[in-house]
């Protein structure tokens, strides 16, 4: 069975802080896809970053970056220099090979305070 | 391209009733996923078209139902509404049919059971 497990309920920090959010993943898929979503308060979800299971490479997108680390099973995901704009809730998500049926994690609320 | 557009953005819903959503997905996109979101149970897979033929199913009663047009748009219907029904549905549209495609969420209709 597939499981995302996000600890993290909720984040607060300070504007241009650093941070990292969780995620653990469970699958006995071989191949898999990661992913990351962004809810702000409006109630779209916003696709941020796809990874396969055969791509451990990091990646890094202006501020953002994502850690895969299959060896832990994780998906971190940090924030460099936070800014306001980025309150929001975050979801991990997977899903295997054959099908849409996209699992996500619980999701952890970032509040980004001036 | 226009994103993809779920109607209506809220219902009021009295137990017992039912009610249909819409959604309509990204031009070109043919796999179309609801999601039910709530406080307590996060984000939960309800089901997915792909071509008018419902692919995958999570793990909801009969009361929640779905089709899709021949234009890919969809439509969830649940029947004899329950207060536990209350929430945020979520639709989904996708470019392709396999679990490495991202899922492209709409706002979402708020629907709440009194």
């Amino acid at each position: 069975a597939q499981k995302v497990t996000q600890a993290q309920t909720e984040i607060s920090v300070v504007e241009k802080e650093d941070v990292t959010l969780d995620c653990v993943y469970e699958t006995r898929d071989t191949t898999y896809y990661l992913f990351w979503y962004k809810q702000p308060p409006s109630g779209e979800l916003v696709f941020l970053i796809r990874r396969n299971s055969f791509d451990e490479q990091n990646e890094i997108s202006g501020r953002y970056s994502w850690n895969f680390q299959k060896s832990t099973s994780s998906f971190n995901f940090t924030i460099t220099a936070s800014q306001v704009v980025d309150s929001a809730v975050y979801f991990c998500a997977l899903s295997d090979y054959n099908n849409n049926d996209m699992r996500f994690g619980a999701g952890t609320r970032l509040t980004v305070k001036p | 391209k226009a994103g993809v557009t779920q109607t209506p953005r809220y219902l009021i819903k009295t137990r017992g009733q039912q009610v249909t959503l819409s959604c309509s997905p990204i031009s070109g996109h043919r796999s179309v996923s609801w999601y039910q979101q709530t406080p307590g149970q996060g984000l939960q897979f309800l089901f997915e078209y792909f071509s008018e033929t419902q692919r995958n199913k999570g793990n909801f009663p009969g009361r929640f139902s779905g089709r899709q047009f021949s234009n890919s748009r969809s439509e969830m219907n649940v029947s004899t509404l329950e207060l536990g029904d209350s929430a945020l549905y979520l639709c989904a549209s996708s470019g392709g049919y396999r679990g490495h495609s991202p899922l492209h969420f709409g706002n979402g209709t708020r629907l709440t059971v009194t």
